[in-house]
């Protein structure tokens, strides 16, 4: 089975603050890659899917780069609505988690 | 507008049963995979289940694989998942979710829209 690790676990960040959120697959998926955001209570929201295209309606500061076995969701300008869960997902397996705080 | 609104979830006792229903509406249900994804307390996402479009093809997590069963009646706009022999680890959030494709493959594994969940508690 297909492993997906992300890090970190959890990041400290500022409003206006650039991030990066790594997924690594234990072995090549492609660009089978989709990543969601999750705030507390709530179900999750699908952000990218095939590693890069961003779903519609989802601001453009959200970005997703990658192929193979390494991905990346970035973050280009915090905004306080930004924190919350991230996951990467391929078929049949999640990553573990992302949470975003406010530093 | 999508709507996906699950219902089910319940307190049962280890070794029991349960039947999960996920209502559709807002899009056409019968031309799209459909998946169960569920959430223990506190924790991340774990896929469970997905149906094809018309319910001939349906795949499962190897932790609930021979226990749970998927269906879908296309002409309800309805999804079910049937959990059997429930353990403690099965206790979790489920939710409903709606793929953009018929069919849960390499095009159409993630999940453009889902439910607000339902709560399954297994302890005696």
């Amino acid at each position: 089975d297909i492993q997906l690790t992300q890090s970190p676990s959890f990041l400290s960040a500022s409003v206006g603050d650039r991030v990066t959120i790594t997924c690594r697959a234990s072995q090549g998926i492609s660009s089978y890659l989709a990543w969601y955001q999750q705030k507390p209570g709530k179900a999750p929201k699908l952000l990218i899917y095939a590693a890069s295209t961003l779903q519609s309606g989802v601001p453009s500061r959200f970005s997703g780069s990658g192929s193979g076995t390494e991905f990346t969701l970035t973050i280009s300008s915090l905004q306080p609505e930004d924190f919350a869960t991230y996951y990467c997902q391929q078929p049949y397996t999640f990553g573990q988690g992302t949470k975003l705080e406010i530093k | 507008e999508v709507q996906l609104v699950e219902s089910g979830g319940d307190l049962v006792q280890p070794g029991g049963s349960l039947r999960l229903s996920c209502a559709a509406s807002g899009f056409t249900f019968s031309s799209y995979a459909m998946s169960w994804v569920r959430q223990a307390p506190g924790k991340g996402l774990e896929w469970v289940s997905a149906i094809s479009l018309g319910g001939g093809s349906s795949y499962y997590a190897d932790s609930v694989k021979g226990r749970f069963t998927i269906s879908r009646d296309n002409s309800k706009n309805m999804l079910y998942l049937h959990v059997n022999s429930l353990r403690a680890e099965d206790t979790a959030v489920y939710y409903c979710a709606k793929h953009p494709r018929g069919y849960y493959d390499s095009s159409g594994y993630y999940c453009d829209y889902w439910g607000q969940g339902t709560l399954v508690t297994v302890s005696s």
